[in-house]
């Protein structure tokens, strides 16, 4: 099955908001409730910051929120900080039997 | 709190075999689906193979089908993945992952690192 589409970059100034899309179909991300979302630093694991669409773990600023809307998911990051710069991947449920969640293709965000 | 700690990756030659593993103190990895999850260098993540809570199931990426095995030992609450006839192409970031009832990764491991040299 196919990676979920994200944007390669997103970039915005400190303070900013900026918004990463992640897109699929009704068979996965349309379809269900289950969209993760994933922060990455550079030679680090990746560290969960929302998961089941726009629930934050314990820990989690809430600076980030998700959101989705028909086959697209979002994660928005308000009050954009120079820590906040990492990749960041979504990952769906997919009704495909016996298949893991699809990753999405990863997204870059730079702070300027 | 959830741990998961990986060991076995090093430096292997094309053809040859490495086996990792990933023990979780704190938690009985029977309990959950677990799976492996790779990112080669400069690359996304990919899902390389998944085993199911009760063993039953298992999942295993097209380019690793025949060649990898997942497995778990349940007496030392340790999960294995075999990797045989390793490629070039193998070469990658491993890590463990914890997943959901809908196979989605809610915990990571830190990542073992594995290179292929041709």
């Amino acid at each position: 099955q196919s990676a979920l589409t994200q944007p390669a970059s997103v970039s915005g100034s400190p303070g900013q908001s900026i918004t990463i899309s992640c897109t699929g179909t009704s068979s996965d991300v349309g379809g269900y409730k289950y969209v993760s979302w994933y922060q990455q630093h550079p030679g680090k694991a990746p560290k969960v910051m929302i998961y089941e669409v726009s629930n934050r773990p314990s820990g989690v600023s809430d600076r980030f929120s998700g959101s989705k809307s028909g086959n697209t998911a979002s994660l928005t990051i308000s009050g954009l900080q120079a820590e906040d710069e990492a990749d960041y991947y979504c990952i769906s449920y997919t009704s495909t039997t016996s298949q893991p969640g699809l990753f999405g293709t990863g997204t870059k965000v730079t702070v300027l | 709190e959830v741990q998961l700690l990986e060991s076995g990756g090093g430096l292997v030659q094309a053809g040859g075999s490495l086996r990792l593993s990933c023990t979780a103190p704190g938690f009985t990895l029977s309990t959950y689906a677990m799976g492996w999850v790779r990112q080669a260098p400069g690359k996304g993540l990919e899902w390389v193979s998944v085993i199911s809570a009760s063993g039953g199931h298992t999942f295993y990426a097209d380019s690793v089908r025949g060649r990898f095995t997942i497995s778990r030992d349940d007496y030392t609450n340790t999960l294995y993945l075999q990797m045989n006839s390793l490629r070039a192409e193998d070469t990658a970031v491993h890590y463990c992952a914890k997943l959901t009832r809908q196979w989605l990764v809610d915990h990571w491991g830190q990542g073992t690192p594995v290179t292929v040299s041709s």
